[in-house]
């Protein structure tokens, strides 16, 4: 068990540039979760995965972001058009069985310059 | 919609000292789980202490325990003999299901003086 890992872990990039981002979970949890967290903030729900469907998506979820579990393994988060205020660190989780707990990934940092 | 509210932004313990850090929630659910996640610095989220709302024992682990008041919708973490490695932000959360998401407060920087 090698716990939850992304990928990049600090991202740079300039206003109206795409990113993308990858989450590989906890091998055979089947739930996997993306969170954002501001500075001195908890961290707050985009969206969630059960295997490859994507069941849920958090309003603060824009037309610009997307997301995907392609086999129910790694996830990508991308978003399109990069703004400002989509600085925050991107956090993925996954989780398993009859609780839930959701194990935290260490984050990819983004900065929209 | 649930809310998790944690009203003191910073706590500071002597070390070897205990110190309890507090949490309310609001839900109409009456099942549900709750959580204590611990960020350091610059570090990622680890899980601390869980506790189900329809056991009526609280949780402990180690030096970590809870003060579950359901009726009172509380949910209260006490550290024992704090360690300096146990300097760090502390988070609640709350969710309703095994499937549901996290809902997190806005969390407390807890430091701990030598």
């Amino acid at each position: 068990d090698t716990g939850v890992s992304q990928n990049p872990r600090h991202k740079i990039t300039k206003r109206g540039q795409n990113v993308t981002f990858r989450c590989d979970p906890i091998s055979e949890h089947n739930r996997l979760y993306w969170y954002r967290q501001t500075l001195g903030q908890g961290p707050e729900f985009l969206t969630y995965f059960q295997n490859e469907a994507q069941l849920e998506k958090s309003r603060l979820l824009s037309d610009r972001f997307s997301a995907e579990r392609p086999k129910g393994s790694f996830s990508t988060l991308e978003i399109q058009r990069t703004e400002q205020g989509d600085s925050a660190m991107y956090l993925c989780a996954s989780s398993s069985g009859t609780a839930g707990e959701q194990y935290f990934g260490p984050g990819t940092r983004l900065t929209v310059t | 919609a649930q809310t998790v509210t944690q009203s003191q932004p910073e706590m500071s313990v002597q070390e070897a000292e205990t110190v309890t850090l507090s949490c309310t929630y609001d839900t109409s659910e009456s099942d549900y789980y709750l959580f204590w996640y611990k960020q350091p610095p610059s570090r990622q989220m680890i899980l601390v202490i869980r506790q189900e709302a329809y056991k009526q024992q609280n949780a402990t682990e180690n030096r970590f325990s809870v003060n579950f008041q359901k009726a009172a919708k509380s949910f209260s973490l006490k550290i024992s003999d704090s360690q300096l490695g146990d300097a760090a932000m502390y988070f609640c959360a709350f969710k309703t299901g095994a499937n549901s998401k996290l809902t997190f407060g806005k969390g407390i920087t807890l430091s701990v003086r030598p």
